[in-house]
């Protein structure tokens, strides 16, 4: 089994200011990475799927990097938000797996106004 | 609107007891999968299905069931086998280009909660 761990398991920022975290996957055979981001009361959404190292991903103010060869990936984001307040979590996908994915136990962010 | 859906959303379970939840997509999707979430753990793996008819054994499968006799449709049996199945279930489905890895991006369903009494 792949272990997937992301840090930190929770984490309170202000309104306005920037905060990042971190995913870190096993390196070898490594196919893909994903980021998913999960408000309550709704299903997790796909923010990104990262493959190549040094992949950079944006989506608006929620950026995510990768290095495959050490094994992590940091989601950013900038100038948070209250509609940020979610659970983030990462998943990867080994060349050995078949189609599946491996969670993480996720981040939950929690934008104080 | 093409989704998922999940039913019912809370289901309640005396010990000792089978129960089934329901998972539909008509996203045309190939592979399905069944979740379980406990508090402050992730989402961890029961049982998936890449194609009609063949289902894989996840991470956690023990005391779990699943059947996969159309698409649309990934119904998981929770067994009084299940030595703790109170918990968070979700379903997820992928339908992208084979062996594109954007591919594997997930579509979840809205979960359903059960808890066994």
């Amino acid at each position: 089994i792949l272990n997937v761990e992301q840090s930190p398991q929770s984490l309170h920022v202000q309104e306005g200011d920037s905060t990042n975290f971190t995913c870190s996957f096993p390196s070898s055979n490594f196919y893909a990475l994903h980021w998913y981001r999960w408000e309550t009361a709704k299903s997790p959404e796909a923010l990104f799927v990262m493959t190549l190292n040094g992949d950079e991903k944006k989506k608006g103010r929620i950026s995510a990097t990768l290095n495959t060869k050490e094994g992590y990936s940091y989601l950013y984001i900038k100038g948070s938000q209250p509609e940020d307040s979610a659970t983030y979590l990462c998943a990867s996908r080994s060349f050995q797996g078949a189609q599946k994915l491996v969670f993480g136990q996720g981040t939950r962010l929690t934008i104080n106004p | 609107d093409g989704g998922i859906t999940q039913s019912p959303k809370y289901l309640f379970r005396k010990e000792g007891q089978n129960v089934t939840l329901s998972c539909e997509q008509n996203l045309n999707h190939d592979a399905m999968y069944w979740y379980r979430q406990d508090p402050g753990q992730g989402l961890r793996l029961i049982y998936y299905s890449q194609i009609v008819n063949d289902f894989q054994k996840g991470d956690i499968a023990e005391g779990y069931s699943v059947s996969r006799e159309k698409k649309e449709s990934f119904p998981l049996t929770v067994t009084s086998a299940q030595k703790n199945p109170t918990a968070f279930y979700l379903c997820a489905s992928t339908g992208g280009l084979a062996g594109q890895p954007s591919g594997d991006e997930q579509f979840f369903g809205p979960g359903t909660r059960l808890t066994v009494l």
